[in-house]
């Protein structure tokens, strides 16, 4: 299975601002998704990220608030802007095992924990 | 749209005692069943998934899982705990037709094995 490395492990911001989380993978993929999962709770879709595409956003998510670039097979960003406390959550990507059903079962990186003060 | 139930939030338990976490999933249509588990201040691993085929299936760290289409349910088991089994417990689902490989998850069920 893919190995992804998620980076900043974590960190403190301050409301207003913005963060760009980094996600690379060893091999290539075709789709990877973001994930958020807020304090105590589950986690959520935030969007799906193909490459050469624009990012598919779930319900309650939107473009302007958590952009996503996806440049290639191996490399995705998801930025959360103009940040609130609310925004406090652990944000994971993960990527699909493609097309051949013995794949089929996600990796996720070790996530980014984002406190906004 | 898919949607999983995890019926209990938590379960304490005593080191090498059997337990159970159960899972019920909202479609009866084709599925694929996933159980994930979070360690404290950790990223998500896979224990084990159902596709296809035999409906027992086994995992890592000796946790296996039971497909019941009849019952929309996959229940996650393991016959003896020990305190490293510590951890939050998510069961997710996929719809393998619906051209997404995305994945919808329970709530999640926190795991205590105490001495």
């Amino acid at each position: 299975s893919a190995v992804i490395s998620q980076k900043p492990s974590r960190d403190i911001c301050q409301r207003g601002t913005s963060l760009t989380i980094q996600c690379q993978v060893d091999s290539q993929v075709t789709m990877m998704f973001w994930y958020r999962q807020q304090p105590g709770q589950s986690l959520t879709l935030i969007a799906t990220a193909n490459q050469g595409s624009e990012a598919t956003y779930e319900s309650g998510f939107v473009i302007d608030k958590f952009p996503i670039s996806r440049p290639n097979l191996t490399f995705s960003t998801l930025t959360v802007s103009n940040m609130s406390p609310e925004d406090s959550s652990i944000y994971l990507c993960s990527v699909g095992g493609g097309s051949l059903p013995g794949n089929y079962g996600y990796t996720f990186g070790s996530g980014t924990r984002l406190t906004v003060v | 749209a898919q949607s999983v139930t995890q019926l209990d939030s938590q379960v304490p338990v005593f080191e090498e005692a059997p337990v159970e976490l159960r899972c019920n999933y909202s479609s009866s249509v084709s599925v694929y069943l996933f159980w994930y588990v979070q360690y404290p201040n950790q990223g998500l691993q896979l224990l084990l998934k159902y596709l296809s085929g035999s409906t027992l299936v086994k995992g890592i760290n000796g946790f296996e899982a039971e497909f019941n289409k009849s019952q929309t349910s996959f229940h996650l088991r393991k016959p003896s705990v020990h305190i490293s089994d510590t951890a939050e417990y998510f069961c997710a689902v996929s719809d393998p037709q619906g051209g997404s490989e995305k994945l919808v998850f329970g709530k999640g069920t926190k795991l205590t094995v105490n001495p």
